[in-house]
């Protein structure tokens, strides 16, 4: 079972509220990812993290923040809600070293934006 | 060019028969790929993992890697219907970046 947590799992919401997915992992890894899946499309990748304070965008364009001030912890922010934010959002984690880059994804948030 | 290439299909196999999935990568420098399995509606679960040129074996599954023709391939044998869901193939890139493919929809047909 994996040990990657993500809530909300489901969320409807109005444009322009502020709002925030949680991710936790209990597995100690070091390396933390933040993917948005439309309805049977690709994966494309919003943000990354090698480790605490260490924040990177993706390939794809967001308008979604995230920080990371503990290791188990990988929170993503939308300030202002639209529409076009209704996605599919996954979490995943990765260790390093043996069997390094191999992700564990999270159950996903599904977020909808009315 | 898509930095990781997978035709979408949908692919239908014969239960009991091999499936074969294939999947290109345009970054020459990568070293680690993977294939993920995705049930509708579920997140991604890791098949195989394949660092080095070569077959990798593990079960049904084999994973096959050509870096010289920037290749890679998973072999489902004695496919099952269970097997029926959208085959992610995904590699790390220079930026240590793992990128997803759009994924194989698999159909074991009964």
């Amino acid at each position: 079972e994996a040990d990657i947590y993500q809530t909300p799992r489901y969320l409807v919401i109005g444009t322009g509220k502020k709002i925030t997915l949680e991710c936790s992992q209990t597995m100690g890894h070091d390396k933390m990812y933040w993917y948005q899946q439309d309805p049977g499309m690709e994966l494309h990748l919003i943000h990354y993290s090698y480790g605490v304070n260490s924040t990177e965008k993706g390939d794809l364009s967001s308008e979604s923040t995230v920080s990371r001030i503990r290791t188990e912890h990988f929170p993503l922010t939308l300030e202002s809600a639209r529409p076009s934010h209704t996605s599919q959002y996954l979490c995943a984690s990765s260790e390093v070293g043996t069997g390094a880059n191999v992700l564990t994804f999270g159950a996903g948030s599904r977020l909808t934006v009315l | 060019q898509k930095e990781v290439e997978q035709n979408s299909g949908p692919l239908s196999v014969p239960e009991g028969a091999i499936a074969s999935l294939n999947c290109t990568y345009s970054d020459r420098v990568s070293q680690s790929f993977f294939w993920y399995r995705q049930y509708s509606g579920k997140s991604p679960e890791l098949i195989m993992s394949i660092y080095s040129n070569g077959d990798k074996e593990d079960g049904r599954f084999t994973a096959q890697l050509n870096k010289a023709s920037q290749y890679v391939s998973l072999l489902i044998r004695d496919s099952q219907p269970s097997d029926s869901a959208t085959y992610l193939c995904a590699v790390m890139n220079r930026d240590d970046k793992i990128i997803f493919g759009k994924g194989t929809r698999l159909h074991i047909l009964p």
